[in-house]
């Protein structure tokens, strides 16, 4: 048991479709992330967040809209995908942004298939 | 850029040690990390060097050379459960993690 806990554990969207990602730690953390992993690429971050504060956002395709309504839960609102948006995405959190040595706990992902 | 470099895949036997290079290029360096992903699981925890030298855990010692933008992870006594990804991340001068790719390792009995 990680402490951070996502659902669902997999997702297979249409195109067309809207669905939401959903990510809970445990910790007591102020930080959280969504990345997307790839196979064999490296992880990839999306957002960050630091006490519910967006301070992060890497370029991403405005069909990912990120929301995080306290420092303990974070969603990934998800529209009109692209068949290249199929990928693990992780969700992780670090006791603070900026902080050397601060490890991230991340949580089982997402699993999504865009058909 | 920003560059990480791994091997993709290794392979070892049961028993034995590993070690598990990683290269890097980043935009200033406040640390290196180690983390361990089985197939289908979250990423764990597993080393964090930010000085030179090495750091024992166990069966798993982390290595960094600041100088040579260089570090390994050694693994000994190999077990089969350690058949996993171990991902290299770098934190830059925004703190921001740097991750490589992964290297797969594989372990034959």
């Amino acid at each position: 048991e990680t402490g951070v806990t996502q659902t669902p554990r997999h997702l297979v969207m249409g195109m067309t479709n809207k669905k939401s990602l959903k990510c809970e730690q445990h910790l007591g953390h102020n930080a959280m992330y969504w990345y997307k992993q790839s196979a064999k690429k490296p992880l990839e971050l999306m957002f960050v967040y630091s006490l519910e504060e967006r301070v992060e956002n890497n370029s991403v395709p405005s069909r990912f809209s990120p929301e995080c309504p306290n420092s303990s839960h974070l969603f990934l609102h998800l529209h009109t995908l692209q068949p290249e948006d199929s990928a693990l995405y992780l969700c992780a959190s670090s006791q603070e942004v900026g902080q050397g040595g601060d490890e991230q706990y991340f949580g089982p992902g997402t699993r999504l298939t865009v058909t | 850029g920003q560059n990480i470099d791994q091997p993709t895949e290794m392979t070892a036997t049961e028993g034995a040690i590993v070690q598990i290079n990683c290269t890097y290029q980043t935009s200033g360096f406040n640390g290196l990390f180690w983390y361990q992903q089985h197939a289908g699981e979250a990423p764990t925890f597993l080393s964090y060097n930010v000085l030179d030298g090495l750091e024992e855990k166990g069966r798993f010692s982390s290595f960094l050379s600041r100088s040579k933008g260089y570090s390994y992870l050694l693994l000994k006594e190999l077990q089969m459960k350690d058949s996993a990804s171990y991902l290299c991340a770098v934190m830059d001068s925004n703190y921001q993690l740097i991750w490589g790719a992964g290297t797969k390792l594989i372990i034959k009995p």
